[in-house]
């Protein structure tokens, strides 16, 4: 089955610097890439995704680049804020599938931003 | 904007007893999903449910567990003599459809601490 492996487990920037997180994935039928953000004792949030017919996709600060080949996907957060502060998951999936597409999550990276 | 909600938000049980957690998913969505995250860990999938029936389940999801939608709007899940390993915090999620709006959307989850 899917795998999905997550680094850095903690990311710790000063504000206004960039955060990097990295995920590779097993699967190279996975096809759906989201990025959730999980702040303390919360739901996680969609934040960005990416699907497989697209290298990569921004929104305002957020970006997020995919390597099908290597199999591999990454989140760029620009202009870091203190709000940005939270723990972040990537996730993969195969869609569209009849039933439903059940989301493969990486272990998370807790990101500190300091002010 | 519409959101999955579940109850209760906390559960305090014996080991042996029977729990309940219910979500009430995004009303006109099709496809519903039980995840788990025990603390710390990274969040993982349990079973995905579409038209009245499961359509995919891990190896978490063993006899002890069950899923039903009882009526238009509820999604339950259930397990039946719950164990000291079950303590995690439980999420609901739900997805319009598989072709092509995927995003699947997270409720604020059920804590269950078994004791």
């Amino acid at each position: 089955g899917e795998n999905v492996e997550q680094h850095p487990s903690t990311l710790s920037v000063q504000e206004g610097d960039s955060a990097v997180i990295k995920c590779t994935y097993s699967d190279s039928a996975s096809n759906y890439f989201p990025w959730y953000k999980q702040e303390l004792g919360k739901r996680p949030q969609l934040i960005i995704d990416i699907r497989s017919n697209v290298g990569e996709k921004k929104d305002q600060r957020i970006a997020v680049t995919l390597n099908k080949t290597a199999k591999h996907f990454s989140l760029h957060i620009t202009e870091t804020q203190p709000e940005d502060s939270a723990v972040y998951f990537c996730a993969a999936s195969i869609v569209p599938m009849e039933y439903g597409n059940k989301l493969v999550f990486g272990a998370g990276t807790i990101l500190r931003v300091k002010s | 904007e519409p959101e999955v909600t579940q109850t209760p938000s906390h559960q305090v049980t014996q080991m042996g007893q029977e729990v309940i957690l219910r979500c009430v998913p995004i009303s006109n969505h099709l496809y519903f999903y039980w995840y788990r995250q025990i603390l710390g860990q990274k969040v993982e999938f349990l079973v995905s449910f579409y038209n009245n029936e499961i359509s995919e389940k891990s190896e978490i999801f063993d006899d002890q567990f069950s899923v039903e939608r009882p009526d238009g709007s509820n999604f339950t899940l259930k397990i039946r003599s719950t164990k000291l390993e079950d303590s995690a915090m439980y999420f609901c999620a739900s997805s319009l459809d598989g072709t092509g709006r995927d995003t699947q959307y997270f409720g604020p989850g059920t804590r269950l601490t078994v004791l």
